[in-house]
């Protein structure tokens, strides 16, 4: 079962243009991590957010935790060839000492110069 | 700082072999993860190990695949009677808490 739902699945756009990207739940979460994966390389986390309506900023990069802990959103503004990458979402559901989070499918970026 | 390193990076088998790969943890972490990812796709989990509690093997996707956490670090995973569909590459993370720190990986190519 699918808990997490990144959308859009591919995305290629121009250096400078902006985007948005996904992650739908109607699973709530105790906090939900973003993840960045370079080719040939693991995922590095990105940010954690863990308020309800939390913006979290980073660079060109701007985090949102839904007021209801269901979802998230990450815009890049003015992306830039080094942008490119597998980006995740990862849904922490806190169930008692389990901390195996819900991974989503993610979101692969392709900034074109 | 040492981050997690994964053993080999690429291992090419022919169907049927047996194969190992291993994971180093960062030092004191105490929850390791496997995961397995297709080109360009998302994570598949695989096994989490948490301390000194029972594995939790819901991931693994046949009885051919089985892992070990020896002392609360090193990690083998191991593939028996490889098949082609196990081609992938495999994941190791460890943690501390929430968040996880990825190995590179091992590149798995079944002939």
């Amino acid at each position: 079962t699918q808990l997490l739902e990144q959308s859009p699945q591919f995305l290629s756009i121009q250096e400078g243009e902006n985007l948005t990207v996904y992650c739908n739940s109607s699973s709530v979460f105790s906090s939900l991590q973003w993840y960045r994966q370079e080719p040939g390389e693991g995922p590095v986390l990105l940010v954690t957010v863990v308020t309800g309506g939390e913006v979290k900023k980073l660079k060109r990069l701007t985090f949102q935790f839904g007021d209801a802990r269901k979802d998230s959103s990450l815009h890049i503004t003015a992306a830039q060839p080094g942008d490119t990458g597998l980006y995740l979402c990862a849904g922490d559901q806190r169930a008692g000492n389990n901390r195996k989070l819900i991974w989503g499918l993610g979101t692969s970026l392709a900034v074109n110069p | 700082g040492a981050g997690v390193s994964q053993s080999p990076s690429n291992k090419v088998t022919e169907k049927g072999k047996d194969v190992e790969l291993r994971c180093d943890p960062i030092s004191g972490h105490t929850a390791l993860y496997w995961y397995r990812q297709s080109l360009g796709q998302g994570l598949e989990f695989l096994i989490y190990f948490q301390g000194n509690s029972a594995p939790d093997k819901s991931g693994l996707p046949s009885d051919r695949f089985s892992a070990e956490r020896t002392g609360g670090s090193v990690s083998t995973l191991t593939i028996q009677r490889t098949q082609q569909e196990d081609s992938a590459v495999y994941l190791c993370a460890s943690s501390p808490g929430t968040r996880q720190y990825f190995g590179p990986g091992t590149r798995l190519t079944v002939l």
